[in-house]
């Protein structure tokens, strides 16, 4: 089945205490991008990769970290987590970066950060 | 100004009835692509339908079809024949394109979203 998997569904950290939320996809897509979403806010995105070893900044990179190693995988690293990170995170890829492609989104990780 | 306006925070149906969510967007491209994104309250993003900014019919896809009007720059999702399933928050979003906008980085453009509840 073709999908883009996110773990840990949920997760609930100190401030401070460095965690990755993974994200794999099955679907050999080329592009993958980071989103949280807040109330109010709703989803901006925080970093996204066009291929491999080619990663940049969208709109709320602080206090992230990526990288794209391999095609599939694009983890999402927060070095010190602080509460203004507490969110809904999302995982999303599509076959290219066009603007015509569709976009594919993991189940989601609730990070709490108290 | 925003990219994506929703400008009904929630909406409310009969069941059976239909529905049309409005959405308004703003680029200056011409090539871009508009979606709507369906979330139940478990929180996943669900793909419901997709226009191309050069497509001149509108999409459709089983229920869902998409009232595209390009010159008013509005993309409205209609839902037929409600459902109490289709209760769940409706995001419409937006892929611009390379040439015009200086290097887009193909980010989704989403807007606030609008809060559809179906009454049995």
């Amino acid at each position: 089945e073709a999908q883009v998997t996110q773990n840990p569904r949920y997760l609930i950290t100190v401030t401070g205490k460095k965690l990755t939320v993974t994200c794999s996809q099955n679907m050999n897509h080329e592009y993958m991008s980071w989103y949280r979403q807040d109330p109010g806010l709703g989803l901006r995105q925080i970093y996204y990769s066009m291929n491999v070893e080619v990663t940049d900044k969208g709109d709320v990179p602080e206090g992230y970290k990526v990288s794209r190693k391999e095609k599939r995988n694009f983890p999402l690293i927060l070095e010190s987590p602080s509460p203004n990170q507490t969110s809904l995170y999302f995982c999303a890829s599509s076959v290219t970066g066009g603007w015509n492609t569709e976009a594919f989104f993991g189940q989601g990780t609730r990070l709490t950060v108290v | 100004a925003q990219k994506i306006t929703q400008t009904q925070p929630g909406m409310f149906v009969q069941e059976k009835e239909a529905v049309t969510l409005d959405c308004t967007y703003d680029t200056s491209d011409q090539s871009y692509g508009l979606f709507w994104y369906k979330q139940p309250s478990s929180g996943e993003m669900i793909f419901l339908i997709y226009q191309g900014s050069y497509d001149e019919q509108n999409a459709t896809e089983g229920r869902y079809s998409l009232n595209f009007q390009k010159a008013r720059k509005s993309a409205n999702l209609v839902i037929s024949a409600s459902q109490l399933g289709d209760s769940a928050m409706y995001f419409c979003a937006m892929r611009e394109g390379f040439i015009y906008s200086g290097g887009s980085n193909y980010k989704l453009t989403f807007g606030k979203g609008t809060l559809l509840t179906v009454n049995p």
